[in-house]
């Protein structure tokens, strides 16, 4: 079946300008997480939720950096406000069932963020 | 706390020989959950394996073998006969049970297959 996916796979932002980064997952995933991935370096965890509730957003790195599954489904991550520290592949991963920190966790391509 | 330590920043091998990926874990937990994943340039994160603290058993998949050792906190990987195909950066990552709701990564190791 259909993998994770994200668009877009890449955004070149203005600093001060809002963007948003939209992550399906693999259909009937309960889990889904955002990660930030900075150049040579592993991911970093930034949030998770559990169908449509943000169960953990202990990894979000300020207020400008928000995320939502309103439906359970798609996710946006949505950053205000733009500054060139964001610059980093941003990578969502989903797992089927609602123990997340069991469960394997499989990602999509990830989205490249440039801050001008 | 959670760690994940990958000594080897990057690895160069010629196509048919045997490489070791290195990892090293550190936790209090007694239940936690490993983890390799390969991302090659396309930038997916492809899983590979996923092993839980009580199962030490070494696992072998074709070309890929894994060496979980708690003994040293080591879950290293092998990749026998390389391929060009097998170059990739390669994170080992950790999960616990009780705690955190995600995984930890080393910071990669970078793997060159030369033909």
């Amino acid at each position: 079946g259909a993998g994770v996916s994200q668009s877009p796979r890449y955004k070149v932002a203005k600093r001060g300008q809002d963007v948003a980064l939209r992550c399906d997952p693999i259909s009937g995933h309960v889990s889904l997480f955002w990660y930030q991935q900075a150049l040579g370096q592993g991911p970093e965890f930034l949030t998770y939720f559990q169908n449509e509730a943000q169960l953990d957003k202990s990894g979000l790195p300020s207020d400008r950096f928000f995320a939502e599954r309103p439906e359970g489904s798609v996710s946006t991550l949505k950053i205000q406000r733009t500054q060139q520290e964001d610059s980093a592949v941003y990578l969502c991963a989903s797992s089927l069932g609602g123990q997340a920190n069991t469960d394997t966790q499989y990602f999509g391509p990830g989205t490249r963020l440039t801050v001008l | 706390a959670q760690k994940v330590t990958q000594a080897q920043t990057e690895i160069s091998v010629v196509e048919k020989e045997d490489v070791t990926l290195d990892c090293v874990y550190e936790t209090r937990d007694t239940t936690y959950y490993l983890f390799w994943y390969k991302q090659p340039p396309s930038g997916e994160l492809v899983f590979l394996i996923r092993r839980n603290s009580f199962d030490e058993q070494n696992e072998i998949s074709g070309r890929y073998s894994w060496n979980f050792q708690k003994s040293t906190s080591s879950f290293n990987f092998t990749i026998t006969a390389s391929q060009v195909v097998d170059s990739a950066v390669y994170f080992c990552a950790l999960s616990v049970l009780n705690g955190a709701n995600n995984l930890f990564f080393g910071t990669g190791t970078r793997l060159t297959v030369i033909p």
